[in-house]
């Protein structure tokens, strides 16, 4: 079972500030996925990172996945009470359709 | 349009009742995911159906659980003899296709609560 280890688990932050989250396994994955959920709400999807080393950027988001396609991060720049949420990092192994989540990580930012 | 729908959105019942869950995918989905998201927790797969088959019910936890997709649309996740460890929000997803690269697109949830 490939597991996914999300950091921080909560982050409470001030508007304007900027901050990352990381997503960490021992595991190779073919793709990552990043999905943001809100209460009563199912997760939405923001991104799929598939290539070593690649960035995506998504207006003040930032997605990094890890050279060696273990690892990944999400950068926010600017925080504003609307990205108040709670984060998960997924993952599908090669040929793969289940994903498999992390325990997320739930951001709280403060005006 | 439409995306993913799933009644009821709450569900309370006494340990040892039968449940019935529903999901309504995006039209013109072939495939059908069932994830079980307890509190503090990432969704866990459950099941998965192409079309009215399920092609990997691994993630079941055991022989409580059943799901159904008759006419490869809606799909029910039947659970008998409740227990409050069964407590948790059930969410349901599709994709037009399944594979790693298929957008799965998550419904809302249905919050199952056993008292």
């Amino acid at each position: 079972t490939q597991l996914l280890e999300q950091s921080p688990q909560f982050l409470s932050i001030q508007e304007g500030e900027n901050l990352t989250v990381y997503c960490n396994s021992s595991s190779v994955f073919s793709s990552l996925q990043w999905y943001r959920q809100e209460p009563g709400e199912g997760p939405v999807l923001l991104v799929t990172v598939v290539t070593g080393g690649e960035v995506k950027k998504l207006k003040r988001l930032t997605f990094q996945f890890g050279d060696a396609r273990k690892d990944s991060s999400l950068h926010i720049t600017a925080a504003q009470p609307g990205d108040t949420g709670l984060y998960l990092c997924a993952a599908t192994g090669a040929g793969s359709y289940q994903l498999t989540f992390g325990k997320g990580t739930k951001l709280s930012v403060i005006p | 349009g439409a995306g993913v729908s799933q009644t009821p959105s709450n569900k309370v019942t006494e340990k040892g009742k039968y449940v019935e869950l529903r999901c309504d995918p995006i039209s013109g989905h072939t495939a059908l995911y069932w994830y079980r998201q307890s509190l503090g927790q990432g969704p866990e797969f459950l099941i998965y159906f192409q079309g009215t088959g399920a092609a990997d019910d691994s993630g079941l936890p055991n022989d409580r659980f059943f799901a159904v997709r008759p006419e490869g649309s809606v799909s029910t996740l039947k659970i008998q003899r409740t227990e409050r460890g069964d407590s948790a929000v059930y969410l349901c997803a599709s994709s037009y296709l399944a594979g790693e690269a298929d957008t799965q697109y998550f419904g809302p949830g249905t919050r199952l609560t056993v008292l």
